[in-house]
This record gives structure tokens, C-alpha cells and sequence, in this order.
């Protein structure tokens, strides 16, 4: 049975930092894993995917990896902005049709 | 333009009431989905449905039923709602098989009573 982590559950950063969320999973052998963002009141918009063939993926300041060996994730976010402020989510997904696992999600907050 | 709509947005009902949250989504996907997020927002699959049939159904108890018309719809029938079933109720949909990314709704906020 697939498990997903996220910790820490809060971070708080200045804005301008780099910063990297961390995610991991218990099953390594996934068949992708996608980054989401959940602002406030909000739905949940998806950032990244990694299909498992692929180490990393890159969009705008961020940068999504996957190391299935090691069972981690990460997210990286470059100079981070106030804006950035949101609920980050990490879900595995362990084959083409099967579900998506959630983390319980970092709430990250970028201080001005 | 919404690609994933969710009626209503608010849903504020009494214990042992019966209600419903409908889905639609314009964007061609043969596969929808029903999550639920608690208190502490953890997000956890319901059920999930290809082509009107039903393919992923988590442990949900059988007071949840859901349905799907069509393709683009899946509605969420909830009977005899407990103080539990308290939660935001996500609809997402995506394109089976491909492994793509799943495309969520604003969430439906159901306050039972």
C-alpha cells in the first residue's frame, strides 16, 4: 500500500529565498508523481508531473525530481515570492489507471 | 470556461438529511473523480469512474452513491448525513491511461449539523 510524506507540514521562508520541499513514499514503484498547489478556500492546480521514466521536470522557477530508488520527491522553488504562498501537495500514482496517493501537504508561507 | 465545475460551492445541511453535489467538466476527460478532504486536509480518493463505469471505490460508506450520466458529469448523492461527513468534497477528472495530470474542481464545503 502506497504511503506519501510530506514534512515538514509548515514552512515559513523570506521572500527571495530558494527553497526545496521535500516528499517520499513508501512504494518505488510508482508510475508518476505530480506536484499540486491548493490556495486557501481553494481547488488544486497541478504544478509538475514526473512520469517515472524521468529524473526531473522544470517549469518556470520550478523544478520537480524523482529518485525512485531512494523513494523521495523533491520541489524545488527559486527566489521565492509572497505569491508563492500556498499548500503544496505531493501524489504518487502506482500505475496508469490506479489512483492517486496524497501527502497531507507542506503549507509554505513567504514573508515579504 | 470552467474546465471542472462543482455545485454547490456551499452546503450547509442538518444530521440525517440526504443531499447532493454535482460535477461537470468541459474538457473531453473519459475518466472523474470524487475526493474528500478533512479537518486537517488530508486529501483521500472516494471513487472514480471511466466511461460511466465504476473503477476505484475506496472504502466509502454505501450511504455516498455516485453517479454518472454521461461522461462529463459525476454527482455525489450523500444519505442520512452524519456530523463525519464534514468535509470539502473534490471533483477532479483527467484522461485514462495516459497517466496524465487529474484536473480539480473549487471544492464543495458540506457543513453537516
Amino acid at each position: 500500500k502506497q504511503e506519501v510524506t510530506q514534512i515538514p507540514a509548515a514552512l515559513s521562508v523570506p521572500e527571495g529565498e530558494n527553497l526545496v520541499l521535500n516528499c517520499s513514499f513508501t512504494d518505488s514503484a510508482i508510475y508518476n508523481l505530480q506536484w499540486f498547489r491548493q490556495d486557501p478556500g481553494k481547488g488544486l492546480t497541478s504544478l509538475l508531473l514526473i512520469q517515472s521514466s524521468q529524473r526531473e521536470q522544470t517549469s518556470g522557477r520550478l523544478n520537480a525530481s524523482l529518485d525512485k530508488s531512494s523513494g523521495r520527491s523533491t520541489l524545488y522553488i527559486a527566489a521565492s515570492q509572497p505569491g508563492d504562498s500556498a499548500t503544496y501537495l505531493c501524489a504518487a500514482r502506482t500505475g496508469a489507471n490506479s489512483k492517486l496517493t496524497f501527502g497531507k501537504g507542506i503549507t509554505l508561507s513567504v514573508r515579504p | 470556461d470552467t474546465a471542472v465545475s462543482q455545485t454547490p460551492k456551499y452546503l450547509v445541511t442538518q444530521m440525517g438529511n440526504d443531499k447532493s453535489i454535482k460535477c461537470e467538466q468541459n474538457l473531453g476527460h473519459d475518466t472523474m473523480y470524487w475526493y474528500k478532504q478533512d479537518s486537517k486536509k488530508f486529501l483521500k480518493i472516494m471513487f472514480s469512474y471511466n466511461n460511466k463505469e465504476l473503477i476505484i471505490n475506496e472504502t466509502v460508506p454505501n450511504r455516498f452513491s455516485p453517479k454518472s450520466p454521461d461522461k462529463a458529469h459525476l454527482n455525489l448523492h450523500i444519505n442520512s448525513l452524519e456530523l463525519g461527513d464534514s468535509a470539502v468534497y473534490f471533483c477532479a477528472s483527467s484522461r485514462m491511461g495516459s497517466g496524465e495530470t487529474q484536473y480539480f474542481g473549487p471544492g464543495t464545503r458540506l457543513l453537516v449539523l
